[in-house]
């Protein structure tokens, strides 16, 4: 069975820019997360999805919105690139938004912003 | 504000030995807590879920919680050095529904 795929796995942006991180999750689960790792930190919570509908935010600026889409698919979508948003991000997935639902962990997409 | 805590390590044990990892959180409400494995350049593997005070067992693992103490603890038995790596804890809360995660402790085990 597939995991949580997302793509692309390596991204090379200068500031000011904009990028779209892409999210598959596994077959059946229906909510999405998406985190930040900046290197020598666990994850920072940015986005919940479920059912298409935000459904929790975590404290990063405008800049960074989310979508997800009839297929449970997901994007992350951030604007204005500052150096400081270089980092793992990261999507998981889980069947609901039960709590005690774990996240799987996709791969990540590493953002570098030069 | 809340925060979830462990011991940045490094933590190093020698192969065969049980390594102990500890976490605290401050969340009274926390109901469910998680430990992830993160090796090097790779994404956070889930490894052990805790939900009720006390003991899990999943292998060589272990996991304890404590809700009185808002303590979570993960024991590795019998060490190898393939268990080297980062470990995250990580909790959930209410109707907060996303992780909290520690900053993670780094397990070296030595052959």
């Amino acid at each position: 069975d597939a995991g949580v795929t997302q793509s692309p796995t390596h991204l090379i942006k200068t500031r000011g820019q904009h990028v779209t991180l892409r999210c598959s999750p596994i077959s059946g689960h229906k909510s999405v997360s998406w985190y930040q790792q900046v290197l020598g930190q666990g994850p920072q919570f940015i986005f919940q999805y479920y059912e298409k509908e935000e459904r929790g935010r975590g404290n990063f600026p405008d800049r960074f919105s989310a979508r997800q889409f009839p297929n449970y698919s997901s994007e992350l979508n951030v604007n204005a690139l500052l150096l400081g948003d270089s980092a793992l991000y990261l999507c998981a997935s889980s069947l609901d938004i039960r709590e005690f639902s774990p996240l799987h962990f996709g791969n990540g997409t590493r953002l570098t912003v030069t | 504000q809340k925060e979830v805590e462990q011991n940045s390590g490094p933590l190093s044990v020698p192969e065969g030995a049980i390594a102990s990892l500890n976490c605290t959180y401050s969340d009274r409400v926390s109901q469910s807590f998680f430990w992830y494995r993160q090796y090097s350049g790779k994404s956070p593997e889930l490894i052990m879920s805790i939900y009720s005070n006390g003991d899990k067992e999943d292998g060589r693992f272990t996991a304890q919680l404590n809700k009185a103490s808002q303590y979570v603890s993960l024991l590795i038995r019998d060490s190898q050095p393939s268990d080297s790596a980062t470990y995250l804890c990580a909790v959930a809360s209410g109707s907060a529904r996303q992780l909290t995660f520690g900053s993670g402790t780094q397990l070296t085990v030595l052959p």
